[in-house]
C-alpha cells in the first residue's frame, strides 16, 4: 500500500518567517494530496488540497506544491502568525482514490 | 463541521468490556471511516465504508468492529476493550474520491 513520509516532527519559526513541511510518497497512482491543520483537542481540519494534474496551489498565505516525478508535495506557509501553531497531516490517497494514508505530523510553533 | 457527530466525546471503561463509539453525518456522504490517533503514529485506519452494508479493514482493525445498516451512521465496537486500545477516535466521512471531514472525536481511557 501507500507510504506516505513527513519531515520535520517538529518545526519552529519567528512570527513573520515561512515555514515549509515536506512529504513524500510511494504509490504512483495516487493523485490527490490534502492537508489537515489539528489545534490541541481539535479535530483535523481540512485546509489546502492539491490533484495531481496541478503543480501547485495557493490559498492567501498558504501553498501547496506537487512534484509527480519525485512524489513528492511540500506545504508553504508564508507570514506565519501565532495562530498558525498546530500540527500538519499530509496525506495521499490510494489507488483506488478512497482511502488516505498519513504522514505521522509536523508539530508547528510560530514564536511571537 | 456540524454535518459530522460522535458521541460519547469521552469515555472511560474497564478492560474487558464492551464499549461502542457512535458516529453520524448529515451530509449523506458515501465513505466513512474510523481512525484511531495516538502519539507518534498519527492517524491510523481501522475501518472504512463506501455505502451501507459494504465495510472493510483498513490499517489496524484487530480488536474492532464496525457496522453500517443506514448511509448517516456508522458504529465502533471494542467487543473486549484493552488497554492498548486507549486513544483518540475519529470519525470521517467523504464523497467519493473527496476530502475526508472529521468529526470532534472521542477520547477512550481502558482502565
Amino acid at each position: 500500500g501507500e507510504n506516505v513520509e513527513q519531515h520535520p516532527s517538529t518545526l519552529s519559526v519567528q512570527e513573520g518567517d515561512s515555514a515549509v513541511i515536506k512529504c513524500t510518497y510511494s504509490d504512483s497512482a495516487s493523485n490527490y494530496f490534502p492537508w489537515y491543520k489539528q489545534e490541541l483537542g481539535k479535530r483535523p481540519q481540512l485546509i489546502i488540497d492539491i490533484r495531481s494534474n496541478v503543480g501547485e496551489k495557493k490559498d492567501q498565505r498558504i501553498a501547496v506544491t506537487l512534484n509527480k516525478t519525485a512524489k513528492h508535495f511540500s506545504l508553504h506557509i508564508t507570514e506565519t502568525q501565532p495562530e498558525d501553531s498546530a500540527v500538519y497531516f499530509c496525506a495521499a490517497n490510494s489507488n483506488t482514490g478512497n482511502q488516505f494514508y498519513f504522514g505521522t505530523g509536523t508539530s508547528l510553533t510560530v514564536i511571537p | 463541521d456540524a454535518g459530522i457527530t460522535q458521541s460519547p466525546r469521552y469515555k472511560i471503561t474497564e478492560t474487558g468490556r464492551q464499549v461502542t463509539l457512535m458516529c453520524h453525518q448529515t451530509w449523506s456522504h458515501s465513505y466513512m471511516f474510523w481512525y484511531r490517533q495516538d502519539l507518534g503514529h498519527g492517524l491510523r485506519l481501522i475501518y472504512y465504508s463506501a455505502a451501507a452494508d459494504i465495510t472493510d479493514k483498513g490499517e489496524v482493525p484487530d480488536g474492532y468492529v464496525v457496522s453500517r445498516s443506514k448511509t448517516e451512521n456508522f458504529p465502533l465496537t471494542l467487543e473486549s476493550a484493552t488497554r492498548s486500545q486507549t486513544s483518540v477516535y475519529f470519525c470521517a466521512s467523504s464523497e467519493i474520491q473527496g476530502p475526508q471531514y472529521f468529526g470532534p472525536g472521542t477520547r477512550l481511557l481502558v482502565l
